[in-house]
């Protein structure tokens, strides 16, 4: 069975500093990864996904991520963070075979100005 | 876009009563669907795998006759809480498997319903 480690609960940044959120999953075969973020009471907006061939995923938002197979993770970058990005970000990872979506712990992320 | 529409996004009920939420992919078929529950500050926990035209699969620990999940149509699954107790307050989601090609999918998801059991 497929699951994700997201090992910061809460992250706090400056407007305009760069952002990086952990991800690393555990999988037996080459899994799909995804990242969703969540506002307040609401639905799941996904970021980007990751299924074969370049490892450096674009996504919206300026955001993107890495997969790195030998470390098991998936991180999630920004250069330079926004106010509006302030939300809670979910590494979640599919298993090809179930179609299940298992999803990370989450990270909150807070901006300040 | 690909849209899922959940309803309702907001309901109250009293102890003991049965409330149902649907949730409708609006411009896609769906044959499979997943709902979820968020307890507050915390993760999505998948509950469920409904499939339409069949039974619906559920995660272990998770009460089959408590959570009651429909798939009639290719557009539509429901999930009735049946017999609510104040412990099945929560934020419930569902999500709809979305093939876009080869081994491309997605999954697009509903805003959410919050539950609250009185």
């Amino acid at each position: 069975a497929q699951s994700v480690t997201q090992p910061d609960i809460h992250i706090t940044v400056s407007e305009g500093a760069s952002l990086e959120l952990r991800c690393n999953y555990s999988y037996g075969a080459t899994p799909y990864l995804f990242w969703y973020v969540q506002s307040p009471g609401q639905g799941l907006q996904l970021l980007l996904k990751y299924f074969s061939g370049d490892t450096l995923v674009q996504g919206i938002k300026g955001f993107e991520a890495e997969f790195k197979r030998s470390q098991s993770s998936f991180n999630l970058r920004k250069p330079s963070v926004h106010w509006s990005d302030a939300a809670e970000y979910f590494c979640a990872v599919g298993a090809p075979r179930t179609d299940k979506l298992i999803f990370g712990t989450g990270t909150r992320l807070q901006v300040f100005p | 876009g690909a849209v899922v529409s959940q309803h309702p996004s907001r309901v109250i009920c009293k102890s003991g009563t049965s409330v149902k939420i649907e949730c409708r992919s609006l411009d896609f078929q769906a044959t499979t669907m997943f709902w979820y529950r968020q307890f507050p500050k915390q993760s999505l926990m998948l509950m469920a795998t409904s499939n339409e035209g069949s039974k619906a699969t559920y995660e272990q620990g998770v009460e089959k006759d408590k959570f009651l999940i429909n798939h009639a149509s290719l557009t539509l699954s429901t999930l009735t809480v049946t017999s609510a107790h104040p412990e099945d307050s929560s934020f419930y989601i569902c999500s709809a498997l979305r093939r876009l090609g080869g081994e491309d999918y997605g999954y697009t998801f509903g805003s959410g319903t919050r539950l609250t059991v009185v």
